[in-house]
């Protein structure tokens, strides 16, 4: 079936310095993935849709300036937490579809996550 | 209108019970509707997902109830496992390809007893 990786798992930084997550579709190519964050204990809530060569789209109260995302090939999007502080400690995790054929509805895949701990 | 609202927020289940939780959106614009399952520090996984031209769908134990009218869905579990043992979130998006953004609920934590 379909896999989303993501890495690193996990990760701890500090306080003003940047982090970058990998989002990579293994075995199909995805135009579009989708970056959650989930807090303990809540429920996953979308920051933004990664475009394959155009800009993201950010959801309402999302910085763009702050998570930058890149989506350079059909199989990679990032995200990096820029300037991070323990706020945005958290749960990130991305998701793709695979567009093959252009399914309607096709299942999202969703990666193991990320946990990101600033300190 | 986006919201997905789901309950209980937490379940407990004597194990080969039945588990079943709701949800319900107010978007008619929703198309489909999917029941993810999670493990602590793991993503979602894919349960089962039904389109509001049915009514219900079965796969396995895990049985995916449909209202149109009443704009609700549920999810139930038969013959519930410790295994089942999770948090469950009820989804909904709209649109076809590659474009449908997935908004989630609230999300329940299911617990089977043995």
């Amino acid at each position: 079936g379909a896999v989303v990786s993501q890495h690193p798992s996990w990760v701890i930084c500090k306080s003003g310095t940047s982090v970058k997550i990998e989002c990579r579709s293994l075995d199909f190519q995805a135009t579009t993935m989708f970056w959650y964050r989930q807090f303990p204990k809540q429920s996953l809530m979308l920051m933004a849709t990664s475009n394959e060569g155009s800009k993201a789209t950010y959801e309402q109260g999302v910085e763009k300036d702050k998570f930058l995302i890149n989506h350079a090939s059909l199989t990679l999007s990032t995200l990096t937490v820029t300037s991070a502080h323990p706020e945005d400690s958290s749960f990130y995790i991305c998701s793709a579809r695979d567009r093959t054929g252009v399914k309607y509805n096709s299942p999202l895949h969703f990666g193991n996550g990320t946990r990101l701990t600033v300190t | 209108q986006q919201q997905v609202k789901q309950s209980p927020q937490s379940l407990i289940v004597q194990k080969g019970g039945i588990s079943i939780i709701n949800c319900a959106y107010e978007n008619t614009a929703f198309d489909y509707f999917p029941w993810y399952q999670q493990f602590p520090g793991k993503g979602p996984a894919l349960l089962i997902a039904i389109r509001p031209d049915v009514s219900e769908k079965k796969e396995g134990r895990f049985t995916i109830s449909f209202n149109k009218s009443a704009k609700q869905f549920s999810l139930h579990i038969m013959d519930s496992q410790p295994g089942d043992s999770a948090t469950y979130f009820c989804a909904a998006s709209r649109g076809s390809g590659n474009t449908g953004k997935l908004i989630f609920g609230q999300g329940t934590t299911l617990q089977v007893k043995p």
